[in-house]
């Protein structure tokens, strides 16, 4: 069975650091793309970034770039977002989803995992 | 702001059809066939309904289908249920300075 397992919820103070992670399984995982989504409380989907794991070819959203760092490591099939200082305005649900190459959608998803950051 | 525009809400009785647009420009959405939709229920992560435009993946009801024209896209569900009650999202690949673009988000109401 194809599935991402997302590490579990996180609370953290504002000017924490944090990585998260979303382990693959069942599938080539160098081969996929991985996307990251942010849900914030009660709203939408935003799309933050992708990483290739094959090589590491990572692209940003201009409205994430330089906010957070997406990561992989293929010999563990694990991709990662990381902050440095986090913000209480990072509260949200994070989500990663593989997305196939040169395909722009994505297939399956990672259950999410929340992060809280409050004084 | 959303780069895709969806409408906040839509509703429809057990067995209507109900129709779900998202409109973008000639630089996401009308430029390309990379349309996908997403299903997402409460506290749950999003689920791929429709991809490439009108693809269905294997498990999805051929109730679900996809279409567009020119630069706004549509999902629509026949033979509504209580279980499509959930939020829609359009996603499209685009040539501007990020790679995916979201829609804002439907909630979809079954009366």
């Amino acid at each position: 069975e194809v599935q991402l397992v997302q590490s579990g919820a996180e609370v953290k103070k504002p000017g924490e650091s944090l990585k998260i992670s979303c382990q693959g399984s069942g599938y080539s995982f160098a081969n996929y793309w991985i996307a990251w989504v942010r849900q914030m409380p009660g709203k939408g989907l935003e799309w933050m970034g992708i990483i290739y794991p094959g090589d590491s070819d990572t692209r940003y959203s201009p409205s994430f770039r330089g906010q957070v760092t997406i990561s992989a490591d293929k010999s563990i099939s694990t991709a990662y977002l990381q902050w440095s200082s986090l913000k209480a305005s990072d509260t949200a649900m994070y989500y990663c989803a593989r997305q196939v190459p040169a395909r722009y959608y994505m297939d399956v998803w990672g259950k999410g995992t929340t992060v809280t950051v409050s004084s | 702001q959303s780069a895709l525009t969806q409408p906040a809400s839509v509703s429809g009785s057990p067995g209507q059809s109900i129709t779900i647009s998202c409109a973008g420009s000639s630089s996401d959405v009308g430029g390309y066939n990379y349309v996908s939709w997403y299903q997402q229920h409460p506290g749950k992560a999003p689920k791929l309904m429709i991809s490439d435009v009108s693809n269905r993946p294997s498990g999805v009801s051929n109730r679900f289908s996809g279409s567009k024209s020119g630069n706004t896209a549509s999902l629509t569900i026949s033979g509504l249920q209580a279980e499509d009650e959930a939020d829609y999202y359009c996603s499209s690949y685009t040539s501007g300075n990020t790679l995916e673009v979201f829609g804002g988000g439907t909630k979809l109401t079954v009366l």
